[in-house]
C-alpha cells in the first residue's frame, strides 16, 4: 500500500523569506503523479502544484516550486516570498498511474507566515 | 458561480439519527468523490464516482451510502450516525478518473454526532 508522509506536523516563516515543506512517499509503482494542497482556514482544499514522476524536470507555479528526487522518494515545496495568504495546511498527495484512481494523502503540515 | 457545492455546511445531530449531505458540481466533471477528514485533519477517500457508477469504496461502514442521480450530483446519506462519524466530509470532482486531473473541493461539511 502506499503511504505518504509528512514529518513536520507545524512550520513557520517570516513573511517574504522561503520555506521547504517535506514530504516522502512510499510505493512500488514507477509511474505515478504527486500533488500539493493547499487548505486555508476557509477549509477549501485548492491544487498548488503537481508532478508526474516520468518528469525529470521539477514542477514550478509562480513562487511555488518543488523539489522531485524520484530516487529517494521525496517531494518537497518551495514557497518562496511567502505571503500572510499562504498561511494554510500543507497535503502531500500520491496517485499511482493506473490501478486505483485515488488519491493518498500525507498528514499536512500547518504553516504559519509571521507579518 | 462555485464550481463544488456542498449542504448543508454545519450539521449537528443525535446519535442514530440518519442525515444526507448533497453535492453538487457545476463544471462538466464525470468524476466525483467524497472524502473524511477527522479532528486530526486527516484527509481519506471514501468513494468515487464515474459517470454515476461508483469507482472506489474503501472501508467504509454500510451505513454510509453515496447516490448518484446524475454525473452532477454526488450525495452522502449516512444511518444511525455514531459519535465517530463526527468529522468534515468533503466532496470533490475531476474531469474524468486520470489521475492527473485536479481535483476541486466542495467547502465541506462539518458534521457533529451529539
Amino acid at each position: 500500500a502506499q503511504t505518504v508522509t509528512q514529518s513536520q506536523p507545524e512550520m513557520s516563516v517570516q513573511e517574504a523569506e522561503t520555506v521547504t515543506l517535506s514530504c516522502t512517499y512510499d510505493t512500488s509503482e514507477s509511474d505515478y503523479y504527486l500533488f500539493w494542497y493547499k487548505q486555508p482556514p476557509s477549509r477549501q482544499m485548492i491544487l498548488v502544484i503537481r508532478q508526474e514522476a516520468y518528469k525529470q524536470q521539477n514542477a514550478t507555479e509562480n513562487r511555488f516550486s518543488v523539489n522531485f528526487q524520484k530516487a529517494a522518494k521525496s517531494f518537497s515545496l518551495k514557497i518562496s516570498d511567502s505571503q500572510l495568504g499562504d498561511a494554510a495546511m500543507y497535503f502531500c498527495a500520491y496517485c499511482a498511474r493506473a490501478g486505483s484512481y485515488q488519491l493518498t494523502f500525507g498528514k499536512g503540515t500547518k504553516l504559519s507566515v509571521i507579518p | 458561480d462555485t464550481a463544488v457545492s456542498q449542504t448543508p455546511k454545519y450539521l449537528v445531530t443525535q446519535m442514530g439519527n440518519d442525515k444526507s449531505i448533497k453535492c453538487e458540481q457545476n463544471l462538466g466533471h464525470d468524476t466525483m468523490y467524497w472524502y473524511k477528514q477527522d479532528s486530526k485533519k486527516f484527509l481519506k477517500i471514501m468513494f468515487s464516482y464515474n459517470n454515476k457508477e461508483l469507482i472506489i469504496n474503501e472501508t467504509v461502514p454500510n451505513r454510509f451510502s453515496p447516490k448518484s442521480p446524475d454525473k452532477a450530483h454526488l450525495n452522502l446519506h449516512i444511518n444511525s450516525l455514531e459519535l465517530g462519524d463526527s468529522a468534515v466530509y468533503f466532496c470533490a470532482s475531476s474531469r474524468d478518473l486520470s489521475p492527473y486531473n485536479e481535483q476541486f473541493f466542495g467547502p465541506g461539511t462539518r458534521l457533529t454526532v451529539l
